[in-house]
């Protein structure tokens, strides 16, 4: 069956301390992609990442890096040196090529970085 | 590029009226998707189509909740009628073929 889980559901920390976010996911298929989603307060969902099952190079974007481990069906996502603007809520979402590109989300993870 | 284009923003209706959504995805973009958002939940899946198909509406509530997508382009979700749990928003989105999903900024409804 295709699911999410992102079991923190609420996370605070100082501005400038390193956060991650965790993800594990469900999934019959060998080919499958991954999603990363920001919710900030104004509501729009904001794309992020996408990787696919194929590749598992960790990717750095600026401040956010991206950990996918098939061995723990993970994709993990870590913010570096966090700023209150990061604050928002995270989701992962997942993708199944068999599936119709059916996107399936998480519950995901309010973070709150604190001035 | 224009993003996905939602209307109206806000709604405010009273139990058992009738509401209707608009969505105006990206262009030339064949998957349309329509999700619910409940307070504090991660979106869920009401309906997909390709072009102006249905692909999957296994969680949409028949009973109360249709929705179309004319020509392949523009989609309506409509409720009718309307029930207090159906408070939520209602986000749309679109995307080509196995790429991200990009979202417009959701209907937020709210029902009294």
């Amino acid at each position: 069956a295709q699911k999410v889980t992102q079991a923190q559901t609420e996370i605070s920390v100082v501005e400038k301390e390193d956060v991650t976010l965790d993800c594990v996911y469900e999934t019959r298929d060998t080919t499958y992609y991954l999603f990363w989603y920001k919710q900030p307060p104004s509501g729009e969902l904001v794309f992020l990442i996408r990787r696919n099952s194929f590749d598992e190079q960790n990717e750095i974007s600026g401040r956010y890096s991206w950990n996918f481990q098939k061995s723990t069906s993970s994709f993990n996502f870590t913010i570096t040196a966090s700023q209150v603007v990061d604050s928002a809520v995270y989701f992962c979402a997942l993708s199944e090529a068999g599936r119709d590109d059916k996107i399936i989300f998480g519950k995901g993870t309010r973070l709150h970085i604190l001035p | 590029e224009a993003g996905v284009a939602q209307s109206p923003r806000y709604k405010i209706i009273e139990k058992r009226q009738s509401v209707a959504f608009w969505c105006n995805p990206i262009s030339g973009h064949a998957t349309l998707y329509w999700y619910q958002q409940i307070l504090g939940q991660g979106p869920k899946l009401l309906i997909q189509f390709q072009n102006n198909g249905v692909v999957d509406d296994s969680q949409l509530p028949k009973d109360r909740f249709s929705a179309e997508r004319l020509k392949g382009v523009d989609s309506t979700l409509k409720i009718q009628p309307a029930k207090l749990e159906d408070s939520a928003v209602y986000l749309c989105a679109s995307s080509l073929v196995y790429i991200e999903a990009f979202f417009g900024q959701g209907t937020r409804l709210t029902v009294v």
